[in-house]
């Protein structure tokens, strides 16, 4: 039974650049979470796919933006790119339309900006 | 606002010896919590959860606690191995909602 899985692991861009992150969802789970994770700091929350739709969104810029697809996989697309986007990128699936559901992560997308 | 922290950023632990991982959370609203472990180069991976209509959940060599009352959760690990060393997260969701808010992070060594 598959985990989560994303790609690439690791990926190396230059200012102003765009980026596409890509997430599977563990088996049997419809909702995707995204967060960012800094060197030394706990994850931080960007938003939430749930039937296609942006459930929840943290406190980030529009320069954040993601899909869901039917197969409950989703991108997270970063536009302009900073230094400060600098970053582990972690993808969490979970299951059921509900809230308090274990959300359960990937190994993440190391992002370095140059 | 929000947040969730821990009282130490760092605890070093005799194989074999319990563990115990402090956590402080600020919002009430808070009715569901998470302990990750965190191994380098990779993502968080669930321990146990628990929510706010319990006091204690146990699962294998760990125990959480749940004190509302002063607002705190703590993560038990019983005979500490070489393998528990990693950084351990404890993060909350206030009812309703979905996302999850996670603390700075303890981070466990285990002494051989």
């Amino acid at each position: 039974d598959a985990g989560v899985t994303q790609s690439p692991t690791h990926l190396i861009k230059t200012r102003g650049q765009q980026v596409t992150l890509r997430c599977s969802p563990k088996s049997g789970h419809d909702t995707v979470s995204w967060y960012q994770q800094a060197l030394g700091q706990g994850p931080q929350f960007i938003f939430q796919y749930y039937e296609e739709e942006e459930r929840q969104r943290g406190n980030f810029p529009d320069r954040f933006s993601g899909h869901q697809f039917p197969n409950y996989s989703s991108e997270l697309n970063v536009n302009a790119l900073l230094l400060g986007d600098s970053a582990l990128y972690l993808c969490a699936s979970s299951a059921g339309q509900g809230s308090n559901q274990p959300q359960h992560f990937g190994d993440g997308t190391r992002l370095s900006i140059l | 606002g929000e947040s969730v922290g821990l009282h130490l950023p760092t605890l070093s632990v005799q194989e074999g010896d319990n563990s115990i991982i402090n956590c402080a959370y600020s919002n009430s609203a808070s009715d569901y919590f998470i302990w990750y472990k965190q191994e380098s180069g990779k993502g968080p991976q669930f321990i146990i959860d628990i929510r706010s209509n319990m006091d204690k959940r146990q699962g294998q060599r760990v125990t959480v606690l749940l004190n509302k009352t002063v607002k705190h959760l703590s993560l038990q690990i019983a005979a500490t191995q070489p393998g528990d060393s990693a950084v351990y997260f404890c993060a909350e969701t206030p009812s309703g909602d979905y996302k999850l808010s996670f603390g700075a992070g303890t981070t466990v060594t285990v002494r051989a």
